[in-house]
């Protein structure tokens, strides 16, 4: 069983609907979780962090955290074409001090005018 | 600011040949440094990390090989080319502070053929 699963998609949404992404992971250890997006042929680029259990709002996007069921969430709201692109979960535990993040394989997001 | 630069973008390559993937990062000191392969479809594997000049860690047993020669500086390399070495090739860095979230900051990426 792999630390972290991640649904790969890909997943197709009209422009302006709510895109829900997720992650289930196995390792209690992790305490910090973040979400990274990827364009094509770009390298990752942080979207936003969460410290262990609750939600995070930024703009369009609210990340949620349940640590009792080990899953972890991303929505986007009134979602547009921009945010077309490959989206990353990761995670790492607390003090590991080189910063060792575990991630899942990602899910492709389309999302058409 | 703080930039991160890899090079070349892209490479083609025949098996059998070495290779020599190189990263730079700027406007920073002491940053610790990673590679990184992500397959087509899959997520990024840690291949390498380095916390500092001369310190390598490895994750994954390979035909890989990385450097550390300067603080900023981070080479990945191989004498002999697999077919399986195909991929994107990720260096990032993050701060070197312990015990609090490091994050990570991603280059711009290598993408390898091997033929």
């Amino acid at each position: 069983q792999k630390e972290v699963e991640q649904d790969p998609g890909p997943l197709s949404v009209p422009e302006g609907a709510i895109v829900s992404l997720n992650c289930t992971y196995s390792n209690s250890a992790f305490q910090y979780f973040m979400w990274y997006r990827q364009y094509s042929r770009k390298g990752p680029e942080l979207l936003m962090y969460t410290y262990s259990s609750g939600n995070k709002e930024d703009g369009r996007f609210t990340a949620q955290v349940d640590k009792s069921s080990k899953y972890i969430s991303l929505f986007i709201r009134d979602s547009q074409p921009s945010d077309s692109a490959t989206y990353l979960c990761a995670m790492t535990s607390h003090g590991t001090s080189y910063g060792k993040l575990t991630f899942g394989q990602g899910t492709i997001l389309t999302v058409h005018p | 600011s703080q930039t991160i630069h890899q090079w070349p973008a892209t490479l083609v390559q025949p098996v059998g040949s070495p290779l020599s993937l190189e990263c730079t990062v700027e406007g920073t000191s002491n940053p610790n440094l990673y590679w990184y392969r992500q397959a087509a479809g899959r997520g990024l594997q840690l291949l390498f990390y380095s916390v500092g000049i001369g310190q390598i860690s490895s994750e994954v047993p390979q035909n890989l090989s990385a450097s550390r020669p300067q603080d900023r500086q981070f080479i990945l390399s191989s004498k002999k080319l697999l077919l399986s070495d195909s991929g994107f090739y990720l260096c990032a860095w993050s701060r070197s502070t312990s015990g609090r979230l490091n994050e990570q900051f991603f280059g711009p990426g290598t993408r390898l053929t091997v033929l």
